[in-house]
């Protein structure tokens, strides 16, 4: 089974803050995603990445940055949170090239004060 | 603007009976479309898809019909049971990018 840990279930950050989340999975996968998820608007995609050191702007990636140092971590950075950042976000690896199957971590639940 | 929308936010069903969650997609180049079910504090599982090439795709309890000339697609549980009470999402893939745009979320609640 593909397993897909998130560092942190939940975070509690002030406002101005940096906020680091991070993504580690152990199936090889070289595709990885960054989404969040908020009540009636579904997953929406921050940012992924097809291989290490590269990575792509989805559809919200303002306010956001991303590092992918080695195969198996993606990280998502805040560089400095908002309010509107307050959100479930949700690692995912995979990304077949035919039918696009994710593998999701349990995520990680951030609000910003 | 959603490419991939599920109208009906929450639906609710007796035990034993039927669900249908429906979704519409704008984009014909998606060539490929998923269902996920996601529980509270969990992260979303992949559940069931189907191809563009084809109409309808079965396993167990779950069918997935689509309907390529509405751009329409539904998934049918049946008989539903209160473990099937998750939020469910659509998604749909696109080949030129290699991405899944998701729909907004049908929360399916099965009544004992």
């Amino acid at each position: 089974d593909v397993k897909v840990t998130q560092s942190s279930r939940y975070l509690v950050k002030r406002t101005g803050e940096k906020v680091f989340l991070e993504c580690v999975q152990d199936m090889d996968h070289e595709n990885m995603f960054w989404y969040r998820q908020d009540p009636g608007l579904g997953l929406r995609l921050i940012y992924f990445s097809y291989d290490v050191k590269m990575k792509e702007k989805g559809d919200i990636p303002e306010g956001y940055s991303v590092s992918r140092e080695k195969k198996e971590r993606f990280s998502l950075i805040l560089e400095s949170a908002s309010t509107n950042q307050t959100s479930m976000y949700l690692c995912a690896c995979g990304g077949s090239l035919n039918t696009g199957e994710l593998f999701f971590g349990e995520g990680s639940r951030l609000t910003v004060l | 603007d959603q490419q991939v929308k599920q109208n009906s936010p929450s639906l609710s069903v007796q035990e034993g009976r039927i669900s249908i969650l429906n979704c519409d997609y704008t984009n014909s180049m998606f060539d490929y479309f998923l269902w996920y079910k996601k529980y509270p504090a969990e992260g979303p599982t992949f559940l069931i898809s189907i191809s563009s090439i084809k109409d309808k795709n079965e396993d167990g309890r779950f069918t997935v019909f689509l309907n390529k000339s509405a751009k329409h697609l539904s998934l049918h549980i049946v008989p539903s049971q209160p473990g099937d009470s998750a939020v469910y999402f659509c998604a749909a893939h696109n080949n030129a990018g290699n991405m899944l745009t998701f729909g907004g979320g049908t929360r399916l609640m099965v009544k004992p």
